[in-house]
Parts: structure tokens; C-alpha cells; sequence
């Protein structure tokens, strides 16, 4: 019964740097999305997924690439770190069918540091 | 200007008070509107959520929509410590409901 797991939680990246994010959830969502948390401005959507195959961009996707193979997985890709990046990204994941489209399980977070 | 404006707080109130959290939008087509509450380095979770107008209730939570005014409202009835954290609005339309725009949240400190 994990729900939505990201890994790492911290990491400390050099400006230029890329690195990956990974979110995998174990409950058949079809639905996936990455948002970021900076400090008094809530959460920001970078991109989504509506499922395997399908990925579009959020509110603020520049400087970053997804994907999404399987159901499970959909990982964040920095392409080259910029200390803008420096925030707290979260990996959400919902069911698309009827009510329960509106319930959102996000993961535990990643804080991400760019120096 | 935002779609989603949120008070933004802090706010501090003793043990046992009413707490009433808002947020206002200007997107006439979000139709469910979501509270999540988010406890400091934890990811958001999902507290209540309305579909249209009207109030919901469970427990010591309200959730209010008022479509007319563009304005939803979260109140907590006697307050505890345990409900100390930041409290986020979100909303989304029918049309792309998996879209949530949130609002900047407000973070509630309930005081022994």
C-alpha cells in the first residue's frame, strides 16, 4: 500500500547539471502530474499525463522533460540545472473516473537544490 | 492576475476557535473545488472537496461554495494543535479535470 513514491526526497545539484526525478504509484491511476513548491506560491503544474504514452505541458514546463512508459512510472527530467530550480517538486497521481477524478494522492516530495 | 487568489495569512488562533479559510477565483468553469492540507515537509492530502455549489460537511470541516460570488470557504469548528498546517484551494474545470490550479495556501497555527 505504498501510494505514490518519489525518490530521492534531498539532493544538491551544480548548475548544469541534469538529473532525473522518479514518482511510481501502485494504484492504476491513469492520471499523472509533476508540481513544483517554492515558498508562498503554492503549486505550480509542470507537466501532466492522462496516461501511458500521453504527456502535456502545465503552467511552468520549461526546463523540463517527462515521459511516461507504463502506467507506474512517470519521471521528471532536468535537462540542465538552474539554480531557479532550486524548490520542493511533488508527484501527484489520480484516478480519471467520475468523483474520484478530483482526489489527488501526492508523494512525500523531493527538495531540490541547485548551486 | 491569478485564477486563484487564497488569503494568505499566517493566521493564529487559541485551542477551540472557528477557523475560516477562503479563496476567490475568476475561472467560471471550475466546477469541483478542493482542500488540501499539507503538514510541514509532507506532500498535500486531499481534506474534502465539493462538486458545484452548496456546503459540504464532515466532522469539524465545512467546505462552502458560492459559484455566484466566485468565492469557496473552508471553516474548522473547534480547532485543535493536530490542525496546525498549511491549507491549500484547488480547483478544476469539467472539461479537463485533472488540471487543479491551487491557490498560494495559508498556514493555520492552533495554539494550546
Amino acid at each position: 500500500n505504498a501510494g505514490v513514491t518519489q525518490t530521492p526526497k534531498f539532493q544538491v545539484l551544480k548548475t548544469g547539471q541534469s538529473m532525473t526525478l522518479q514518482c511510481a504509484q501502485d494504484m492504476n491511476h491513469e492520471y499523472m502530474s509533476w508540481y513544483r513548491q517554492d515558498p508562498g506560491m503554492g503549486l505550480r503544474l509542470i507537466h501532466y499525463s492522462v496516461g501511458a504514452g500521453i504527456t502535456d505541458q502545465g503552467e511552468v514546463p520549461n526546463g523540463y522533460n517527462v515521459s511516461r512508459s507504463t502506467t507506474e512510472d512517470f519521471p521528471l527530467r532536468l535537462l540542465s540545472a538552474a539554480p531557479s530550480q532550486t524548490s520542493v517538486y511533488f508527484c501527484a497521481s489520480r484516478s480519471t473516473v467520475g468523483a474520484l477524478g478530483t482526489e489527488a494522492f501526492f508523494g512525500q516530495g523531493t527538495r531540490l537544490t541547485v548551486v | 492576475q491569478k485564477e486563484v487568489e487564497q488569503d494568505p495569512g499566517p493566521l493564529s488562533v487559541p485551542e477551540g476557535a472557528i477557523v475560516s479559510l477562503n479563496c476567490t477565483y475568476s475561472n467560471s468553469a471550475f466546477q469541483y473545488f478542493m482542500w488540501y492540507r499539507q503538514y510541514s515537509r509532507k506532500g498535500p492530502e486531499l481534506l474534502m472537496y465539493t462538486y458545484s455549489s452548496g456546503n459540504k460537511e464532515d466532522g469539524r470541516f465545512t467546505a462552502q461554495v458560492d459559484k455566484s460570488s466566485k468565492y469557496i470557504s473552508l471553516f474548522i469548528r473547534d480547532s485543535q494543535p493536530s490542525d496546525s498546517a498549511t491549507y491549500l484551494c484547488a480547483m478544476s474545470s469539467n472539461t479537463n479535470a485533472g488540471k487543479s490550479t491551487f491557490g498560494d495556501g495559508t498556514t493555520l497555527t492552533v495554539k494550546p
